[in-house]
């Protein structure tokens, strides 16, 4: 069990540029989960999957966000035309069925 | 609206005393709730967890408290160690509506002091 990886740790951008980021989640670990965190807040939801299916999205999620989960392994999350209240700590977490979240150790976005 | 809250930002404990973290919540359909851990530049660390039909559970020197009817939960760690330093999270889901997202408070920072 190597625990949930993020790729990759850090990500400095120009606004208006795009950002993919990439989640492993624990290899046997059925749902996947996105969150975002910044400055003095706990993370706050994003999105989540089932397998391949993504069931949830927030209204936080705008259309300039996507996540995919093709083939239900690994993730990425999209960000097109970056700006800079994008800049914050997005966090992965898997599970399995209703157990706990364990999270990744997130992707640092800072967007100039 | 903030649906779970930790109204302390932050904590000192001397070594080897006992820490108790609170967090209330605001919604009723909440009925699984956890606390993380986590260092700066790291995501949180899983600790504990409990489910609504408990009102203790206990794992090592951790133990979370439940009540329901004031919705508050608490965590105390007994006895506190200097690697115990870390901001807190208190985070809960409403598994049995099929909502398995989490919602968290904006954490407690808690130091240690040797």
């Amino acid at each position: 069990d190597t625990g949930v990886s993020q790729d990759p740790r850090h990500k400095i951008t120009k606004r208006g540029q795009n950002v993919t980021f990439r989640c492993d989640p624990i290899s046997e670990h059925n749902r996947l989960y996105w969150y975002r965190q910044t400055l003095g807040q706990g993370p706050e939801f994003l999105t989540y999957f089932q397998n391949e299916a993504q069931l949830e999205k927030s209204r936080l999620l705008s259309d300039r966000f996507s996540a995919e989960r093709p083939k239900g392994s690994f993730s990425t999350l999209e960000i097109q035309r970056t700006e800079q209240g994008d800049s914050a700590m997005y966090l992965c977490a898997s599970s399995l069925g209703g157990d706990p979240q364990y999270f990744g150790p997130g992707t640092r976005l800072t967007v100039l | 609206d903030q649906q779970v809250k930790q109204n302390s930002p932050s904590l000192s404990v001397q070594e080897g005393r006992i820490s108790i973290l609170n967090c209330d919540y605001t919604n009723s359909m909440f009925d699984y709730f956890l606390w993380y851990k986590k260092y700066p530049a790291e995501g949180p660390t899983f600790l504990i967890s409990i489910s609504s039909i408990k009102d203790k559970n206990e794992d090592g020197r951790f133990t979370v408290f439940l009540n329901k009817s004031a919705k508050h939960l608490s965590l105390h760690i007994v006895p506190s160690q200097p690697g115990d330093s870390a901001v807190y999270f208190c985070a809960a889901s409403a598994l049995g509506v099929g909502n398995e997202k989490l919602t968290f408070g904006t954490g407690t920072r808690l130091t240690i002091i040797p």
